[in-house]
């Protein structure tokens, strides 16, 4: 069952607290992506990463940093969260980049993030 | 740089209405179109696409045809039903793909009994 998995699911931080927040898949899709929510503005795309440790930021990379060392795992950190980082964060995979097929994303659930 | 404007931010139906969300496209080169569908609690997910001017997507009774002249690409369904309450994304992708989606606001669709 092709599944993009997000961990964890709700999380309540304090302002200037590190967060960390995970993502994996299990369909060995080659391109990740991490993406904020937020009322009245849809979707913005923070960071890509095409492969293992090869990344670019999206629309939005500021106060954000990624890693993904594994291919099926893929990382979003927040040093010294602010309160306007609280949102609701989802990740996504798709087929490797080029063709058409790139553009069909598997998004996981979202990860509910509280910043005080 | 490109864009997506989809002119409805909520829509309410009741069983069996006929369901239109406008979305127009800019966009610098031929880009792909797609509708994405969000449930609640869950994350979206891909509905269809279209790639060439003309070309009809379709998916699960909903349908949109890519037209190039009005750079438009809007989503319909004859008959809507309780269960397809979501939001509805619509997005465009440029051929280069280096750059994702580009998303539009969403449009929140209730459909009541």
């Amino acid at each position: 069952d092709m599944k993009v998995t997000q961990m964890p699911r709700y999380l309540i931080k304090r302002m200037g607290e590190n967060v960390l927040l995970e993502c994996g898949q299990d369909m060995s899709h080659e391109t990740m992506y991490w993406y904020r929510q937020d009322p009245g503005l849809g979707l913005q795309l923070i960071y890509i990463s095409y492969d293992v440790d090869s990344n670019s930021e999206g629309d939005i990379p500021k106060g954000y940093r990624v890693s993904r060392k594994k291919r099926e795992h893929f990382s979003l950190i927040l040093d010294s969260a602010k309160t306007n980082q609280t949102s609701v964060y989802f990740c996504a995979s798709s087929l490797s980049l080029g063709g058409l097929s790139s553009y069909e994303q598997y998004f996981g659930p979202g990860t509910r993030l509280t910043v005080l | 740089g490109d864009s997506v404007t989809q002119t409805e931010g909520q829509v309410a139906l009741s069983e069996e209405d006929f369901l239109t969300i406008h979305c127009n496209y800019s966009a610098s080169g031929y880009p792909a179109l797609f509708w994405y569908v969000q449930y609640p609690g869950e994350g979206p997910q891909f509905l269809f696409r279209a790639s060439r001017d003309k070309e009809k997507g379709s998916s699960r009774g909903f349908e949109a045809t890519y037209d190039k002249g009005t750079t438009s690409f809007h989503l319909r369904k004859a008959s809507v039903q309780e269960s397809d309450s979501a939001v509805y994304y619509c997005a465009l992708g440029e051929n280069n793909y280096a750059q994702g989606l580009t998303f539009g606001l969403g449009t929140r669709v209730s459909v009541f009994p």
